[in-house]
């Protein structure tokens, strides 16, 4: 595999379930981060991870809870969602300052 | 408040036109500036990264070019195919008060008709 993968590619869940997404990237980076894209809406910057530590949370919500065991590795653990999270979640790395994004294909969640 | 806009919203034009996709930003420290493409439904696939220290760069019919001067980047795309119908994205990474922020504009959605 190369690039950036993200699973599951589709997800539905009700309000009372908890589910995670997957990230992971072949790509030697020591960065990588979660978006939330909604539709008319510019992405939106969710979580960022620099050599497994996070270095920003712009203000998500906790039922949004990030995970990042290693470098290579992000989870976006995800428990008593509102329909308005329903969007697609993209995962992307870089290299630390040097600058270039990569993004996964994205998570399209729908909540019930 | 640092803000990326990218103007038009949508774009249509025939086959073989070549055609420019603007994109300006609020805040002339920028690190770099990267330009990308995301068809319906899928993730968001890189296209051109200028560093600021860059006037352009080119990959096959694509050209962008960054003036921090003026706040402004541009995507030329040369020779247009029905294949490069999809929402072009620019995201500026703006540098203020010692930390960076990736600001990503709203795109433009391209169609290209055969």
């Amino acid at each position: 595999e190369t690039g950036v993968t993200q699973t599951p590619r589709h997800l539905v869940m009700g309000m009372t379930n908890k589910k995670s997404l997957k990230c992971e990237q072949h790509l030697g980076h020591n960065a990588m981060y979660w978006y939330k894209q909604s539709a008319k809406k510019p992405l939106e910057l969710m979580f960022v991870y620099n050599f497994k530590e996070q270095t920003e949370n712009n203000s998500v919500p906790s039922r949004f809870s990030p995970e990042c065991p290693n470098s290579s590795h992000l989870f976006l653990h995800l428990h008593t969602l509102q329909p308005e999270d329903s969007a697609l979640y993209l995962c992307a790395s870089s290299q630390v300052r040097a600058g270039e994004l990569f993004f996964g294909e994205g998570s399209r969640l729908t909540v019930l | 408040k640092q803000e990326v806009t990218q103007i038009p919203a949508a774009l249509s034009v025939p086959e073989g036109e070549n055609l420019v996709l603007n994109c300006s930003f609020t805040d002339s420290a920028i690190y770099n500036l990267q330009w990308f493409r995301q068809d319906p439904g899928k993730g968001l696939t890189s296209l051109l990264l200028i560093q600021s220290s860059q006037r352009e760069q080119t990959s096959g019919r694509l050209n962008a070019s960054l003036d921090k001067s003026s706040g402004r980047s541009t995507l030329y795309i040369a020779a247009s195919q029905p294949g490069d119908s999809a929402t072009y994205l620019c995201a500026a990474k703006l540098t203020q008060g010692g930390s960076e922020k990736l600001v990503f504009g709203k795109g433009t959605k391209l169609t290209v008709n055969p």
